[in-house]
């Protein structure tokens, strides 16, 4: 069963620097999502991709978030000039567009420190 | 934001039926509600959803009542291994966001 695997699990990193996360969903899901926990938190969510558009992003995804999804399968969540307060869980999960109605399946997550 | 409404947390005994309420008063005639549980340090786990009619799986069931505007996601048999935060999502609008809230913080005692 080859479910959504994300990467790294745990990243600490210094304010100021610019992180990386990269998502792979299953394989045939065609829609792709990133949502931010917080402790304490349910999931926010931040965008999701129809294969490689990225069709929605919340006002919660401020300019230095950026998330790519080049070719319809992987995708990337860089966060440049990390904050403190970007200290979070970043999941993603991936689904297939069911008509209304749609199951996402998320990863383990990356638990992002910023100090 | 949140169209739903849950208790912050509940006490189950084991092998007990865990039965979780949800209001969602604003339910709009399309939407679904799903529930979602959440066991620490992993990524929310899908457990069941449905429009109007009560649905059943290996997991739980989900009993809707006929306003649509609560339902209740009950858990058969609880097990230790059922502790977790349970969320209970109303499908916004034309939009894709599923909003989470802050779930029911449910803990099985043995």
């Amino acid at each position: 069963d080859t479910g959504v695997s994300q990467n790294p699990r745990h990243k600490i990193t210094k304010r100021g620097q610019n992180v990386t996360f990269r998502c792979d969903p299953i394989s045939e899901h065609n829609r792709l999502y990133w949502y931010r926990q917080t402790l304490g938190q349910g999931p926010e969510f931040l965008t999701y991709f129809q294969n490689e558009a990225q069709l929605e992003k919340s006002r919660l995804l401020s300019d230095r978030f950026s998330a790519e999804r080049p070719k319809g399968s992987f995708s990337t969540l860089e966060i440049q000039r990390t904050e403190q307060g970007d200290s979070a869980m970043y999941l993603c999960a991936s689904s297939l567009d069911g008509m209304g109605q749609e199951k996402l399946f998320f990863g383990s997550g990356t638990q992002l420190s910023v100090l | 934001d949140a169209k739903t409404t849950q208790p912050p947390s509940m006490d189950c005994a084991e092998g007990r039926a865990a039965n979780l309420p949800c209001n969602h008063s604003t339910i709009s005639g399309n939407e679904y509600v799903y529930w979602y549980r959440q066991i620490h340090s992993q990524g929310p786990q899908y457990i069941i959803h449905g429009l109007k009619n009560n649905e059943t799986n290996e997991m739980a069931s989900l009993i809707i009542t006929e306003d649509r505007k609560s339902s209740t996601l009950i858990l058969p048999h609880a097990t230790l291994r059922d502790t977790a935060v349970y969320y209970c999502i109303v499908r916004v609008g034309t939009g894709n966001q599923f909003y989470f809230g802050t779930g029911t913080s449910l803990t099985v005692i043995p």
